[in-house]
């Protein structure tokens, strides 16, 4: 059980588009989200938190504007990178705290790449 | 607040020597730890939590840690490594619904 799937795992896009990046909670219901940003061979970077039917809580130094966070459903969170630059080129992560709200499973990530 | 360190970001062993991967974390309440272990291009996994109880928590693939209060530590340890545990292990304290991971520890392996 508990299992949080990401989608999707890859993906390729050109400057100036924007991107779409899925968290689905399978088997559980999630009322608080995560979405982080990992770069190469460093820890995951915190990006902001979700909770269901309200706004996301960014962490400070992200474009709350560039990094749009919808958690419409107990089981959904997106992530939007609007605008996408090379720079945003990286591994993004997203987890749920599980059914008793103590511990976050993880999707699988997903690898953006903007050229 | 809460906070993780992991004293060491690279830790390279040999083949079935043990291993042990540092953590202390700092907190003023009551905290959940955990140790997750993420593989090249893939998301975490978690491999065992201590939230209650014994403070010696085994985990899978013949992982275990031991949660001690005074020290405010959580080292994860394993007395036999084998090449495919090769990867990055993270630290993390959860509290008040937020999750706080250390920077990480790559564990190398070597054959």
């Amino acid at each position: 059980g508990a299992v949080v799937s990401q989608h999707p795992s890859w993906v390729i896009c050109k400057s100036g588009t924007s991107v779409k990046i899925e968290c689905r909670s399978l088997d559980f219901q999630a009322t608080t989200m995560f979405w982080y940003r990992q770069f190469p061979k460093q820890s995951l970077m915190l990006m902001a938190t979700s909770n269901e039917g309200s706004k996301a809580t960014y962490e400070q130094g992200v474009e709350k504007d560039k990094f749009l966070i919808n958690h419409a459903s107990l089981t959904l969170s997106t992530l939007t990178v609007t605008s996408a630059h090379p720079e945003d080129s990286s591994f993004y992560i997203c987890s749920a705290l599980g059914p008793q709200g103590i511990t976050a499973f993880f999707g699988q990530g997903t690898r953006l790449t903007v050229v | 607040a809460q906070s993780v360190t992991q004293l060491d970001s690279q830790v390279p062993v040999f083949e079935e020597a043990p291993v042990e991967l540092r953590c202390n974390y700092s907190s003023s309440v009551s905290v959940y730890l955990f140790w997750y272990v993420q593989y090249p291009n893939q998301g975490l996994q978690l491999l065992l939590k201590y939230l209650s109880g014994s403070t010696l928590v085994k985990g899978i693939n013949g992982f275990e840690a031991e949660f001690n209060k005074s020290q405010t530590s959580f080292h994860l340890r394993k007395p036999s490594v084998h090449i495919s545990d090769t990867a990055e292990y993270f630290c993390a304290v959860s509290g008040s619904n937020q999750f706080y991971f250390g920077t990480g520890t790559s564990l190398t392996v070597i054959p």
